[in-house]
């Protein structure tokens, strides 16, 4: 079936260092979803990507979707602790245009 | 209200018994999202509602489980017969219109443990 895989599944990184989760999809998908869940938390909403190869920046946080609209990442510039949490990307299940199938994650961990 | 809200925030169970989740939505959203979240992983999708009625609920995983929305805004996810697998964070989500191109919010959740 229909799959979507985040590599890397953990990632620790010194304070001030850069960090990229990377998402692919078996499948082509019509819009890619990041989402954010703090320890202890529920996911929040960050992003959504719609058209092949588009770039979407939020101050240190830039998004991209692959031009085969298969594959996505996001990139975080000069990480702060308040970036700790896990990072997740979500896509519409292929035949349904109303659930997302969500990948399994990558937990940031930030070094002070 | 603010944001969407899930209770009660953690329900313990023996196994076999039977159990309701609450979530109460963001008022004027049309679509609620009933998602299972086990420890390490993403959230699994369970059920969607557009309205009163369940537009998708092909993520149920067996006829233990089932959801109502009778008045189109609050939702009960109801567990009968429980097992130990069941234990896991269940989350729920509205979004304003529905679709998977939509922003969705989650509630806190509620966390489940069968014992």
């Amino acid at each position: 079936g229909q799959q979507v895989m985040q590599i890397p599944q953990y990632q620790h990184v010194q304070e001030g260092e850069d960090f990229t989760t990377y998402c692919n999809s078996s499948t082509t998908l019509s819009n890619i979803q990041w989402y954010k869940q703090r320890p202890g938390g529920h996911p929040v909403f960050l992003i959504q990507l719609v058209k092949s190869g588009e770039v979407k920046k939020q101050k240190r946080l830039t998004f991209q979707f692959g031009e085969a609209k298969k594959n996505s990442s996001l990139h975080i510039t000069a990480t702060q602790t308040t970036d700790v949490g896990t990072y997740f990307c979500a896509g519409p299940l292929m035949g349904s245009a109303r659930q997302l199938t969500f990948g399994s994650g990558t937990q940031l961990t930030v070094l002070p | 209200g603010a944001g969407v809200s899930q209770t009660p925030s953690n329900k313990v169970t023996e196994k076999g018994k039977y159990v309701e989740l609450r979530c109460d939505p963001i008022s004027g959203h049309t679509a609620l999202y009933w998602y299972r979240q086990s420890l390490g992983q993403g959230p699994e999708f369970l059920i969607y509602f557009q309205g009163t009625g369940a537009a998708d609920d092909s993520g149920l995983p067996n006829d233990r489980f089932f959801a109502v929305r009778p008045e189109g805004s609050v939702s009960t996810l109801k567990i009968q017969r429980t097992e130990r697998g069941d234990s896991a964070v269940y989350l729920c989500a509205s979004s304003l219109m529905g679709g998977a191109d939509t922003e969705a919010f989650f509630g806190q959740g509620t966390r489940l443990t069968v014992v």
